[in-house]
């Protein structure tokens, strides 16, 4: 597809169980972001992958949260040990890095759901 | 600590009215300043964005005004359409620096026909 795909659409876990969440950038794109928007609130910033490392990852809130993306193209973003308080709405976005412009393409979002 | 603040939260407009949404920011490292729309389920789309050597940056029915000296910048919606109801959010971003787009809290616009 021509922009940036996040599966699931929802997630619906219970409350200590483990989820992963897949983002699948804009192809030839060498920057992801992972942002949580709460709701009524703007997107808040998790972490920023330049090709296969995590360049910035201090928007993390705690250890529980991880995100790999191995291979410099599809990412995901692990949550151990849920709490309600990580429902929200995760959002992956995707640029052509630093040397090509701030421009960021946002996928339609990962609505997650602790019970 | 909020470093881009924008307001107002919510914004009811006529159809054909002009809307006005604002934003300031602290951070004078900022040098891009980008607005997003959302409607629900979708994520943020990047609607215009505006550099500190500019005043002012029109696209269509949509301008952004910028007051570096007052650290201000807003975004105008004129002749507003029933299809711009959607949630609009201002941020920021220091490119070459951390590459973290800094968002307002949003301001949902809802134009009435």
């Amino acid at each position: 597809g021509a922009g940036v795909s996040q599966t699931p659409s929802n997630k619906v876990t219970e409350k200590g169980k483990y989820v992963e969440l897949r983002c699948d950038p804009i192809s030839g794109h060498t920057a992801l972001y992972w942002y949580r928007q709460s709701l009524g609130q703007g997107p808040e910033f998790l972490i920023y992958f330049q090709g296969t490392g995590a360049a910035d990852d201090s928007g993390l809130p705690n250890d529980r949260f991880f995100a790999v993306r191995p291979e410099g193209s599809v990412s995901t973003l692990k949550i151990q040990r849920t709490e309600r308080g990580d429902s929200a709405v995760y959002l992956c976005a995707s640029s052509l890095g630093v040397s090509g412009g701030p421009g960021r393409f946002f996928g339609p979002g990962t609505r997650l759901t602790v019970l | 600590q909020q470093q881009v603040k924008q307001s107002p939260q919510s914004l009811i407009v006529q159809k054909g009215g002009i809307s006005i949404i604002n934003c300031a920011y602290e951070n004078t490292a900022f040098d891009y300043f980008p607005w997003y729309q959302q409607f629900p389920g979708k994520g943020p789309a990047l609607l215009i964005a505006i550099r500190p050597d500019v005043s002012e940056k029109k696209e269509g029915r949509f301008t952004i005004s910028f007051n570096k000296s007052a650290k201000q910048f807003s975004l105008h919606i004129m002749d507003s359409q029933p299809g711009d109801s959607a949630t609009y959010f201002c941020a920021a971003l220091t490119q070459g620096g951390s590459e973290k787009l800094v968002f307002g809290k949003g301001t949902k616009l809802t134009v009435n026909p």
